[in-house]
C-alpha cells in the first residue's frame, strides 16, 4: 500500500534562517506531488505541484521554492525564512484524478 | 477564476441532530468532486469523491454526498452525527479531473456537543 512520511513534525526556526521540509512517498510510481499551506479559515493554497523528477511547478510567488531530486521524493526550502513562512504545510500526492492523499503535515514558526 | 465556496465555516450540533454542509464550484465543465475531513491533531483524510455515475455518494462513517451539476453543488450531509464527527470539513474539486488542479474550500468547522 502507498504511504507518505513527512517530517518534521513541527519546527520552530527564526527569521533568517533556511528551511528543508522533506516528503516521500512510498509505494507508486511517478506520483505527483504537492505541497500546501493551510490557514485557519482560508483552506489549502496550493503553493508547488510536481508532475516529474525535476518538474516543479508555482502556483504562488513567494519567499519559499521546491524541488523533486527523486521520483518519490519533494522537498520545500527557503533560503531565508520570513516571519509571514509561518503556518502549515502540507505534502500530498496523486496519480491521475485519483484523490489527494495528504501527508501529516508540518507545524512551522519563524519566530 | 474557479473556487469552491462552503459557505458555513463554523456549525455546532448536539448529537443526533442531522448535517448539511454546502459546497458549490464555479467550474462549468466536468469535475471530480471530494470531500476531506480533518480530526483534530490528524491529517486530511478521505471522506468520499465523485467522479461520475449515481449522483448520490455514500462514503466513511456514515456520510454521503450529493451532487446536483444544475446547481454545481455537492452538499455533504449525515443523518444524525456524533460527537466524535467533531472535525473540519474541507470540499475539493479536480479540474479538468485529471490533471494537477484541485482547489479547496476554505473549510467548516464542524462541533458535536455531548
Amino acid at each position: 500500500s502507498q504511504t507518505i512520511h513527512q517530517w518534521p513534525a513541527t519546527l520552530v526556526q527564526p527569521v533568517g534562517s533556511p528551511l528543508s521540509l522533506e516528503c516521500t512517498v512510498e509505494g507508486t510510481s511517478n506520483p505527483n506531488l504537492y505541497w500546501y499551506r493551510q490557514a485557519a479559515g482560508r483552506g489549502l493554497q496550493l503553493l508547488f505541484y510536481s508532475v516529474g523528477i525535476g518538474q516543479i511547478s508555482s502556483e504562488v510567488p513567494q519567499n519559499l521554492s521546491a524541488s523533486r531530486p527523486q521520483d518519490r521524493q519533494f522537498i520545500l526550502s527557503s533560503k531565508k525564512l520570513l516571519l509571514s513562512d509561518s503556518g502549515f504545510y502540507l505534502c500530498a500526492w496523486s496519480t491521475g484524478g485519483s484523490p489527494l492523499h495528504f501527508g501529516n503535515g508540518t507545524r512551522l514558526t519563524v519566530t | 477564476a474557479q473556487s469552491v465556496s462552503q459557505h458555513n465555516h463554523h456549525v455546532i450540533l448536539s448529537e443526533a441532530a442531522s448535517l448539511e454542509l454546502g459546497c458549490n464550484y464555479s467550474y462549468g465543465g466536468t469535475v471530480n468532486l471530494f470531500w476531506y475531513v480533518q480530526y483534530p491533531g490528524q491529517h486530511l483524510q478521505l471522506l468520499l469523491k465523485y467522479f461520475s455515475g449515481d449522483p448520490l455518494v455514500k462514503g466513511i462513517k456514515g456520510f454521503e454526498a450529493e451532487f446536483i451539476k444544475s446547481k454545481f453543488s455537492f452538499n455533504l450531509r449525515k443523518p444524525s452525527v456524533q460527537w466524535s464527527d467533531t472535525a473540519e470539513y474541507f470540499c475539493a474539486v479536480n479540474t479538468p479531473p485529471g490533471t494537477y488542479k484541485y482547489i479547496f474550500g476554505t473549510g467548516t468547522r464542524l462541533k458535536v456537543l455531548a
